[in-house]
């Protein structure tokens, strides 16, 4: 059964700051794998959606990079601003398994100014 | 523009009593699913629609219903809600079921049992 971790849990930085999150993932067989952004009391916005042949994918300050063989994603975001402050979600699409999301339970981050 | 609408954003209800929660989407896409997110943790997959084809998740309680009358809107409907089903219900679309599709959230329908 594939198991989705993000660490760390939360995350507080000064504005400014270039900053990395972390997930990984058990199971190497992953269609994709998307990186979401939630704030409070809100549904979930898609970031990036990196394909398991693509290496990383950019958009903005954002980078997402995938190593499937080590079951690692990473997603960098350059010149941190408050309104980055959000609840930041990986999720994997398995290999043979339709379109479903498998989530992390997420990296809260706080941009402070 | 929204394209996956939710509604209400806010739904309390009693103990034991049938609750209808609505998604429409205005992209034409295929399929639509069902998410439940309990406080502080990941969005948990119930069921989702290929079309008019449904397909539930093994572990999705009986309680818990859909139904999709047209391609634009999609129902969750809770048929005895007990205080373990408070949470946050998230509605997604994507144009296809393979895995090379994102998936498109509407804003969530928080639920609160009393």
């Amino acid at each position: 059964k594939q198991e989705v971790t993000q660490i760390p849990a939360a995350l507080s930085v000064p504005e400014g700051e270039n900053l990395v999150l972390n997930c990984s993932f058990t199971d190497s067989a992953i269609y994709n794998l998307q990186w979401f952004r939630q704030d409070p009391g809100k549904g979930l916005t898609s970031l990036l959606l990196i394909q398991s042949s693509q290496r990383e994918q950019t958009s903005g300050r954002l980078n997402a990079s995938l190593d499937k063989s080590s079951g690692r994603s990473t997603l960098y975001i350059a010149a941190s601003q408050p309104g980055d402050s959000a609840t930041y979600l990986c999720a994997v699409v398995i290999t043979g398994g339709g379109n479903k999301l498998t989530f992390g339970t997420g990296t809260q981050l706080k941009v402070e100014l | 523009d929204a394209m996956v609408i939710q509604n209400p954003r806010y739904q309390v209800t009693q103990f034991g009593k049938p609750v209808t929660l609505s998604c429409s989407q205005t992209l034409n896409h295929n399929v639509m699913y069902w998410y439940q997110q309990k406080s502080s943790q990941a969005p948990k997959l119930l069921f989702h629609y290929y079309d008019k084809d449904f397909n539930n998740e093994a572990d999705t309680p009986d309680n818990f219903q859909s139904r999709r009358p047209n391609t634009s809107f999609c129902f969750l409907d809770i048929r005895s809600p007990g205080l373990g089903d408070a949470a946050m219900y998230l509605c997604a679309t994507s144009s296809r079921r393979t895995g090379n599709q994102p998936q498109h959230f509407g804003d969530g329908t928080r639920l609160s049992i009393l």
